[in-house]
């Protein structure tokens, strides 16, 4: 089974600062890994996605992930945050070949102050 | 394409009342997952159906139920509701059954349990 870990509650801010999400995961097989936001009062919506391939992985609004194996880390970062990405932000994983239900972390708040 | 709906998005019941939330799959998508958010447990998954069989289900007691019709539509029920089912539920459908599969979120319905 695969467990995911955001390792950061909480990511306070300015605008126009980068930042980086962290995220670990656990599985004992190859996976997949995502990166999802939620907007206040929204659902969850994909930001980017690792199937296979290059390891630093481009999604929407400027971010970019890097898978590392050896590390069995999928970080999310960007170069420069606006108010408008404040949100909460959550890391998932899936098992090849295995149950394709993701797992979720818990999740990380990113807060950006002006 | 129109996104995932899910209706009602607010329901306020009392304890060991019962409760079906509705959602409606992006057109295509024959995949439907469920998912109860809270503060404290974050993102668990509660089941999943395709093509109206249920193909996985996560560790929620047997109050937690669910079906999917012939277009896809699903619903939840949960009976029997207790103080600690307040939660966003929220529903997601994915066109295919493939590990690298993106969900596609709906809003979510808030139910608060008195």
């Amino acid at each position: 089974a695969q467990s995911v870990t955001q390792l950061d509650s909480q990511v306070p801010v300015f605008e126009e600062a980068p930042v980086e999400l962290r995220c670990n995961y656990s599985s004992s097989v190859s996976v997949y890994l995502f990166w999802y936001v939620q907007y206040p009062n929204q659902g969850l919506q994909l930001l980017l996605k690792y199937l296979s391939g290059s390891t630093l992985v481009k999604g929407i609004n400027g971010f970019e992930a890097e898978f590392n194996k050896s590390q069995t880390s999928f970080h999310l970062r960007k170069p420069s945050v606006h108010i408008s990405d404040t949100a909460e932000y959550f890391c998932a994983v899936s098992d090849l070949g295995g149950s394709y239900i993701p797992t979720f972390g818990r999740g990380t708040s990113l807060i950006v102050h002006p | 394409k129109a996104g995932v709906t899910q209706t009602p998005r607010y329901l306020i019941k009392t304890r060991g009342q019962q409760v079906t939330l509705s959602c409606s799959p992006i057109s295509g998508h024959r995949s439907v997952s469920w998912y109860q958010q809270t503060p404290g447990q974050g993102l668990q998954f509660l089941f999943e159906y395709f093509s109206e069989t249920q193909r996985n289900k996560g560790n929620f007691p047997g109050r937690f139920s669910g079906r999917q019709f012939s277009n896809s539509r699903s619903e939840m029920n949960v009976s029997t509701l207790e103080l600690g089912d307040s939660a966003l539920y929220l529903c997601a459908s994915s066109p295919l059954t493939g590990a690298g599969d993106t969900q596609y979120f709906g809003p979510g319905t808030r139910l608060t349990v008195l």
